[in-house]
């Protein structure tokens, strides 16, 4: 059974720095790209990053560019998302998913709320 | 930024009705490679969302035929017949042919 557990969300004070995990299991990790979506509180979804299988490659959305870092270790399984000099806007729940072309599977999310 | 604009935005139904659910692009959303990556989600009340339909009319494992996916271009369509209560919840249209993906603003579907 495909497994996506996120953590390391919480509160954080806005211009400080955050990283999200999402430990994988029931596939083969190393064979998959992965992305992360979010969504802000009573609102839609937003894709934030995407990585490819063997993390040569990395996509992000403008308003995350230079602040957000996706990467992974396949040794391990896991998934990250490194957030530095987060604001107000980057309060949200955070999905890991696995993507193949689409998102087919989701971890249950992890909140982050960056408030003063 | 490709914009997916749902109509409606709230759709309340009887059990066993069908429901109909329009997404609609403001660019084509027919890659160079001859595929359409336009898909759909429906995240339930308090649950991460799931993939329903991928490259617009493909059941995800497991998805219920009651669910069909129909359209090109710029207009899609996502129908459920007969209705049942697992199915309520925010269905959300993606699309993956343009950079950065997006997605459309969310139809929910509720009871009567």
């Amino acid at each position: 059974e495909v497994q996506l557990v996120e953590s390391g969300g919480g509160l954080v004070q806005p211009g400080r720095s955050m990283k999200l995990s999402c430990a994988a299991s029931g596939f083969t990790f190393s064979n998959y790209g992965m992305a992360w979506v979010r969504q802000a509180p009573t609102k839609g979804l937003e894709w934030v990053a995407t990585i490819s299988y063997d993390g040569s490659s990395t996509y992000y959305r403008d308003s995350v560019k230079g602040r957000f870092t996706i990467s992974r270790d396949n040794a391990k399984s896991t998934l990250y998302l490194q957030m530095n000099s987060l604001r107000s806007e980057d309060t949200a729940t955070y999905y890991c998913t696995r993507t193949f072309g689409y998102f087919d599977y989701w971890g249950q999310g992890v909140m982050v709320t960056v408030s003063s | 930024d490709v914009v997916l604009t749902q109509t409606p935005v709230s759709l309340s139904v009887t059990l066993g009705d069908q429901a109909s659910i329009s997404c609609r692009s403001s660019q084509s959303l027919e890659y160079s490679d001859g595929y359409t990556y336009l898909e759909w989600y429906l995240q339930k009340p308090g649950q991460s969302p799931q993939l329903l339909i991928y490259e617009v009319s493909n059941r995800f494992s497991g998805v219920p035929d009651r669910f069909i996916g129909s359209g090109s271009g710029t207009d899609f369509t996502l129908k459920i017949s007969r209705v049942e209560p697992e199915d309520l919840g925010v269905y959300y249209c993606f699309q993956a042919t343009h950079d950065p993906p997006t997605f459309g603003g969310g139809t929910k579907l509720e009871l009567k």
